[in-house]
């Protein structure tokens, strides 16, 4: 069965740190894997995607993530922590080639401290 | 770029009534999603459309059922509310190899 895993509940950083928030996935065939950000009481808005083409994908608000097919890891990253970067990030992936539905991690609450 | 709406933002209903959670996109976007989300649980798939009058149970479909009459608009319907359907609930829109558009939620709450 396909999955998505992100192993950490929160995660702390400093402002002005680089920041990382993991992410696993367990898939049959080639991966579609997303980013999500949500701020408090909206909805998800999209960061970035990978499908296909280089592994390093760069995504809104200077976000990047990196496809790990090895380690099947998709973790996203940012050079410098900012303040308003605070927010929960959801990882996802596509359930199964052919369908347009995606399985969601629970999500990782960033917390970015001034 | 497609845009999601979903007509309430926060909701207040009594326990057995039966409840409407409406969803609009504004593109000719087949593809139409419902989840809620739950703390510590992420988001669960509970219906979704790929056409007009087509539904497909998702993950936790028990207690809800879905109308897709246009195209444009996916509507979620508790039956008979309870309190464990107290959630945030979000409506997506796909577009094939591009992800989600979400709609900014409806926080339910069922006393």
């Amino acid at each position: 069965a396909q999955s998505v895993a992100q192993p950490e509940d929160q995660v702390n950083v400093a402002e002005g740190n680089p920041l990382t928030v993991k992410c696993t996935y367990s898939v049959s065939g080639n991966p579609y894997l997303f980013w999500y950000v949500q701020y408090p009481n909206r909805g998800l808005q999209f960061l970035l995607k990978y499908i296909t083409g280089d592994n390093l994908v760069k995504g809104s608000y200077g976000f990047e993530a990196e496809f790990n097919k090895s380690q099947t890891s998709f973790h996203l990253k940012k050079p410098s922590a900012l303040v308003s970067d605070s927010a929960l990030y959801f990882c996802a992936v596509r359930d199964s080639p052919g369908t347009y539905k995606y399985i969601f991690g629970t999500g990782t609450r960033l917390k970015v401290l001034a | 770029d497609v845009k999601v709406t979903q007509s309430s933002r926060y909701l207040v209903k009594r326990t057995g009534e039966k409840v409407f959670l409406e969803c609009v996109q504004d593109m000719d976007h087949e593809n139409m999603f419902w989840y809620r989300q739950d703390p510590g649980l992420g988001l669960r798939l509970i219906y979704f459309s790929y056409d007009v009058k087509m539904k497909e149970k998702g993950d936790i479909p028990e207690g809800y059922s879905v109308s897709r009459e246009k195209k444009e608009r996916f509507s979620l319907i508790l039956e008979s509310a309870s309190t464990s359907q107290t959630s945030m609930y979000l409506c997506a829109n796909e577009v094939p190899g591009y992800g989600y558009t979400f709609g900014s939620g409806t926080r339910l709450t069922v006393v």
